[in-house]
């Protein structure tokens, strides 16, 4: 079974200050993960996803097989990156995002 | 860049109505689409994937008699709300996949039913 698992629901940091947003899953097979983010009053937007090994808005995620997790870092929060974060996670073939709970950033000025 | 769009963004009906929301895949074609569901301060649960020609796969626990799908072009699904309840009152939200493009799966603005 697919499930992925965001333990924290809130996370609040002061700007300039690093953010870890945790993420773990479960899948039998290769997964491809993803991190969406949706900002106040807007719709479920991509952020990154692992495949493409990049940095978005200061964000990244390194996918690890071995502890099965996929956590979303960025070293200097910034006030705009308040918003609720979901890690997604799609298994193999045409298969639709199963999401975790998702976690809200607040980052205090 | 691709988008997805879903009409009505709000409605509400009265107990006992049927609504009817759309979904369209703008600058892209989909073969499937998928519908969602966000109770407040919660996360997305899928409800259904909608296949383009064929009937749509309903995830276990969710009605297909009330929640009707139908997926009639490349570019459009409607998910009609039948008999609907003030506990079918929700966010729905549709997704679709640009398997041909970026590969990325865009989500609707998603719509607001309120059941009175």
């Amino acid at each position: 079974a697919q499930r992925v698992t965001q333990p924290e629901k809130l996370l609040s940091v002061f700007k300039g200050a690093p953010v870890e947003l945790k993420c773990n899953y479960s899948y039998s097979g290769s997964p491809e993960l993803f991190w969406y983010v949706q900002y106040s009053r807007q719709r479920l937007q991509l952020l990154l996803r692992h495949i493409s090994r990049e940095s978005i808005k200061g964000f990244t995620a390194d996918l690890n097989k071995g502890e099965t997790s996929f956590h979303l870092k960025k070293p200097f929060a910034q006030e705009e990156d308040s918003a609720m974060y979901y890690c997604a996670l799609r298994g193999q073939g045409n298969t639709p995002l199963v999401f975790g709970k998702g976690t809200r950033l607040s980052v205090i000025a | 860049g691709a988008v997805v769009s879903q009409h009505p963004s709000w409605v509400i009906c009265k107990s006992g109505t049927s609504v009817k929301i759309e979904c369209r895949s703008l600058d892209f074609q989909a073969t499937t689409m998928f519908w969602y569901r966000q109770f407040p301060k919660q996360s997305l649960m899928l409800m259904a994937t909608s296949n383009e020609g064929s009937k749509a796969t309903y995830e276990q626990g969710v009605e297909k008699d009330k929640f009707l799908i139908n997926h009639a072009s490349l570019t459009l699904s409607t998910l009609t709300v039948t008999s609907a309840h003030p506990e079918d009152s929700s966010f729905y939200i549709c997704s679709a996949r640009d398997l041909e493009g970026t590969d990325t799966q865009y989500f609707g603005p998603g719509t607001r039913l309120t059941v009175l």
